[in-house]
Parts: structure tokens; sequence; C-alpha cells
């Protein structure tokens, strides 16, 4: 079984642009959550999503957003990046809400 | 403010030996526990999960958890050089809430 894929892997971005990070879950995983992971904070909860619906939220402006679709490949979406924004943006997939699976994550710099 | 709190390390073993590496959580709320291993440019791998008191064993692995305590733990015998990572917790209520994770070095 394939696991999570993550799309696209390296991005560099300029300052005040936007991004969309791309993820394909597990097949048959219907949740889908979104981390932020920086050396300073760790690995944060950005978001999750159950069958297209966000189901939790964490603590980040509302320039970031996401989304998921009918056959549960999700999108996240930075918007007016900052260079605080630079970090590995990981994916985790999981068949009920526990037991997550990461994907490689995308490495996202914003210069 | 639902934390979960590790010891950063580095924590570092002989070649043959048990790592112990340990976890708090705040939320009592918190239904499930989970171990990840991350090697140094590498997402998060799934080692263990536990959702009831006591000892759960897995090959060289075992996690422990006492809700009372709101504490979890893992050991890890025979370590290996290859074991050598950062071990994060996370615990699970309403949505995942990780540690900071503790490196764990294992020397040859």
């Amino acid at each position: 079984k394939a696991g999570v894929t993550q799309t696209p892997r390296y991005l560099i971005k300029t300052r005040g642009q936007q991004v969309t990070l791309s993820c394909s879950p597990i097949s048959g995983h219907r949740s889908v959550s979104w981390y932020q992971q920086t050396p300073g904070q760790g690995l944060q909860f950005l978001f999750e999503y159950f069958s297209e619906t966000q189901r939790n939220k964490g603590n980040f402006p509302g320039r970031f957003s996401g989304r998921q679709f009918s056959n549960s490949r999700s999108e996240m979406n930075v918007s007016t990046l900052e260079l605080g924004d630079s970090a590995l943006y990981l994916c985790a997939s999981s068949l009920e809400l526990d037991e997550q699976y990461f994907g490689p994550g995308t490495r996202l710099t914003v210069t | 403010q639902k934390e979960v709190e590790q010891n950063s390390g580095p924590l570092s073993v002989p070649e043959g030996a048990i790592a112990s590496l340990n976890c708090t959580y705040s939320d009592r709320g918190s239904q499930s526990f989970f171990w990840y291993r991350q090697y140094s440019g590498k997402s998060p791998e799934l080692i263990m999960f536990i959702y009831s008191n006591g000892d759960k064993e897995d090959g060289r692995f075992t996690a422990q958890l006492n809700k009372a305590s709101q504490y979890v733990s893992l050991l890890i015998r025979d370590s290996q050089p290859s074991d050598s990572a950062t071990y994060l917790c996370a615990a699970y209520g309403q949505n995942f809430v990780f540690g900071p994770g503790t490196r764990l070095s294992v020397l040859p």
C-alpha cells in the first residue's frame, strides 16, 4: 500500500506571495492533518480534515487555510507569506482519528 | 493550553543498554498516546501507541501509560546505534498535541 505523498517536496517563495501544498493520503484514509515543524516551535498542529470537513484547527492566523476533496486529497494554502513561515510542512493521514502516518513533508523557504 | 512535555536531551546510552524516554501531558481528556521516531531530515515514523493504563510491548519497545499521573514512557531494550533519533510523544484528545521531542544518542 502506498504511503502518504506530498508535493512539492521543496519550495522557495518570496515574502508576500502565496503557496499551495498538496497531500495525498494512504488509500482508504479519510482523515488528513497538517502540521508545521520548525526547530524553535517543534511540531505544531494546523488543521484536520475528515470527509471534506474541517474538524479541528490549531492556533494559526487566517493566512493558513486548507481543504479536502472527495477523494480525500488535501491542500493547504498560505497567503501573504512571511519569513517566519519557513518550515517543514507535514501532512498525516489516518483511517480513524488516530494512528497517524506522516508524509515526507514539504520544505518551504520564504526569502 | 494543552501541553505535552519531554526532556529535550540529548539522552546518551551505550549500545545494548535500555533507553528510557519520558513524557507528561496536561489534558486529562487525552485518550490515546503515541510515540514517533524522527531521524534528522526525515518525517516522524509511528513506533507505538497505547490507550490503556499499563504496559504494551512490541519487540524491543515497551510503552507505559499511567493516566492518574498523566505520564507516558517508552523503553527501548538492547539499544542500537540505529535507534539514535529524536523521539516525539503525542497525546490525542480532540486533536494531536506533540511534545518537543527527546534526542536519543546510542553510543557504539
